[in-house]
């Protein structure tokens, strides 16, 4: 049984470049979070999706980030234009339902040179 | 939006040590999850604790919603417990969203 799947580990991207960041969810989990980590802090939410709807971007930056969980595949995170503080760890969870427990993956380390 | 602290910041114990991690939270809550981030950047979900109290082997979980705090209680330490201990709680608002405290950085010693 699978946990919540994170390609790739690690991504360096000069600046400029895009970055696509994928998630697959736990087998039969329909709720999907993003949420980014600096060195020494903590997470901070980005956005929330059901499949191929978002719920909540409240956390996201209005320019260049976007975000997907379409019908078939997996979530995809999507930076255009990275710049250095792009730079963290982006984590994948999702959720069987709204309000159950939250499996993270293992995250995908971005690095912008 | 919900305030959430974690207290204390960090901790440093003996192996065999037992240790008290404190959460507290400016508002009601709906959902309230503790999780363990080990050395290599692993998320493991501890509890999904609410209200109530909840053990799991060495770990066990308490959640007084009315005083709005959770306490996260390790015994017998082991050195695969260092790592940092964030607490998550989703406001009673219905926000549908975790929001994390900056954690607690706990190191065990042999």
């Amino acid at each position: 049984n699978a946990g919540v799947m994170q390609n790739p580990r690690h991504l360096v991207r000069r600046r400029g470049q895009e970055a696509r960041l994928r998630c697959s969810p736990m087998k039969g989990h329909s709720h999907v979070y993003w949420y980014r980590q600096l060195p020494e802090e903590g997470l901070k939410f980005m956005v929330y999706l059901q499949k191929e709807n978002i719920i909540d971007e409240s956390g996201m930056p209005k320019e260049r980030f976007s975000a997907e969980f379409p019908k078939e595949g997996p979530s995809i995170l999507r930076i255009q234009q990275v710049v250095r503080g792009d730079s963290a760890a982006y984590f994948c969870a999702s959720s069987l339902h709204y309000n159950s427990p939250l499996h993270f993956g293992n995250g995908t380390r971005l690095t912008v040179t | 939006g919900i305030q959430v602290e974690q207290s204390p910041p960090d901790l440093i114990l003996q192996e065999g040590a037992n240790s008290t991690l404190r959460c507290n939270f400016s508002d009601s809550v709906n959902n309230l999850q503790w999780f363990h981030q080990n050395p290599w950047g692993q998320l493991i979900n501890l509890f999904y604790i609410p209200s109530g109290t909840k053990q799991n082997g060495r770990l066990s979980a308490t959640t007084v919603a009315t005083e709005r705090y959770s306490l996260l209680y390790i015994s017998s330490s082991q050195t695969t417990d260092s790592g940092v201990y964030f607490c998550a709680v989703e406001g009673a608002g219905g926000s549908e969203k975790l929001v994390f405290g900056k954690g607690t950085k706990l190191t065990v010693n042999p």
